[in-house]
Parts: C-alpha cells; structure tokens; sequence
C-alpha cells in the first residue's frame, strides 16, 4: 500500500516558469488537499477536492491551479512561479465512503516537495 | 471557518522531562489528529482522536471535544521527540479537509 505519494520531491524553477506538482493516493479517499508550509505559518490550505470532477480554493488559492479527473490523481499547478511560491508543498488524502475503520476519517499526507523558485 | 490554536508555539526541554502541548478549537468537530514533523519534514500521524483518550508508549492525547481543546502528553522526552507537532481537526458541518494549527515546535537537549 503506497499510501500518498508526491513527487518531485525537491524542484529548483526560475521565475515565471510552470511546473505541476503530482500527487497519487491508492486508497480510494474522496478527499484530496493541497496545502503550503511556510517557517511559523503551519500548514495553510491552497486547493482542496471532495470528489473526482469536483475542487475549490482553499486559505491561499492565487497562483495555483488545480483538477481531479480520477479520484485517485490530485496534481497542483503552478501557472507562472514567483519566489513567494517558495514554499515546502503537502498533498492529503482522506475519507473513504462505506464502513469506516476504528482510525475513521484519518489524514494521510505525501512525503513534501521542496519548491525553490529563482 | 474553524480556528486552530496550538501552545505552547515553543518548547525546550531536557531529556528525560515531561511536557503537554494543548490544541484549543473553535468549534465542533468530527476529527482530531496530532502530526509529528520530524527533522526531514516528514508528517508522521500520532493519533486520531476526536474524543477521548489514547496511548502509545511514551505518548499519550486526550481530547474533550465538549470543552473544544485536546491535550498530547510526551513522557520522559528523548531527543528524538524533537521537531513540529502538529493538530488538525475537521469540522462537524461535512467537510473531511483538515484545518491545522501553527503548531508547537520542541526541542529535546540531551
């Protein structure tokens, strides 16, 4: 079971560049998230999706794009990067429908991907 | 939406100290989970508690989802405790995405 996986995992890009961030989860979740991390701010919420074919911004959405064609793929695009999108970049998953396990609605997160953007 | 409020934002301790770290939310919720952030950036989930108590070794949270707050316990601190800890709740009125607090960073000298 691979859980959440998100690549790349470090990514160097010059300003004004476009790159898509990839996020995969194999655990049938319908939840899927995108969330930035920056020193002292925690983890602030970009783009979220409740479902295949369904997604909506988050705290901080501006610069960032965003679609779920399978429910399995979640992937987050920068249009036109700008050194404020520096940031470390964590996808999530959870909630499956059908019983739930003793754990519930758990939140598993992807391993980050270290954006620089020069 | 719901407010997340983690404290202490900071800690420093010796090893072998006791600590508690608090998690005060704004409103109900269906879902509680404490992170740890290691030094590698990796999320490691601790718990999942929307109420009551659990334990897991040296660790322990407990949740009072009346009283909107959730406590986790780190007994006998290692330095391996040190890093981010994280808690995130989801709310009552349908939504499964996660709002997380600041979090509570700890340091663990030996």
């Amino acid at each position: 079971n691979a859980g959440v996986t998100q690549t790349p995992k470090f990514q160097v890009l010059k300003t004004g560049q476009s790159m898509t961030l990839q996020c995969a989860q194999d655990m049938n979740h319908e939840y899927m998230s995108w969330y930035r991390q920056d020193p002292g701010m925690g983890l602030r919420l970009i783009h979220y999706s409740v479902g295949a074919g369904i997604t909506d911004q988050g705290e901080v959405p501006n610069g960032y794009n965003v679609s779920r064609s399978t429910t399995e793929d979640f992937p987050l695009r920068l249009l036109s990067a700008a050194p404020s999108q520096t940031s470390v970049y964590f996808c999530a998953s959870s909630y499956s429908r059908g019983p739930q396990p003793s754990s519930g609605n758990t939140i598993y997160f992807g391993e980050g991907s270290w954006l620089t953007v020069v | 939406g719901i407010q997340v409020e983690q404290s202490p934002p900071d800690l420093i301790l010796q090893e072998g100290a006791n600590s508690t770290l608090r998690c005060n939310f704004s409103d109900s919720v269906n879902n509680l989970q404490w992170f740890h952030q290691n030094p590698w950036g990796q999320l490691i989930n601790l718990f999942y508690i929307p109420s009551g108590t659990k334990q897991n070794g040296r660790l322990s949270a407990t949740t009072v989802a009346t009283e909107r707050y959730s406590l986790l316990y780190i007994s006998s601190s290692q330095t391996t405790d040190s890093g981010v800890y994280f808690c995130a709740v989801t709310t009552s009125g349908g939504s499964y995405i996660p709002t997380f607090g600041r979090g509570t960073s700890l340091i663990v000298h030996p």
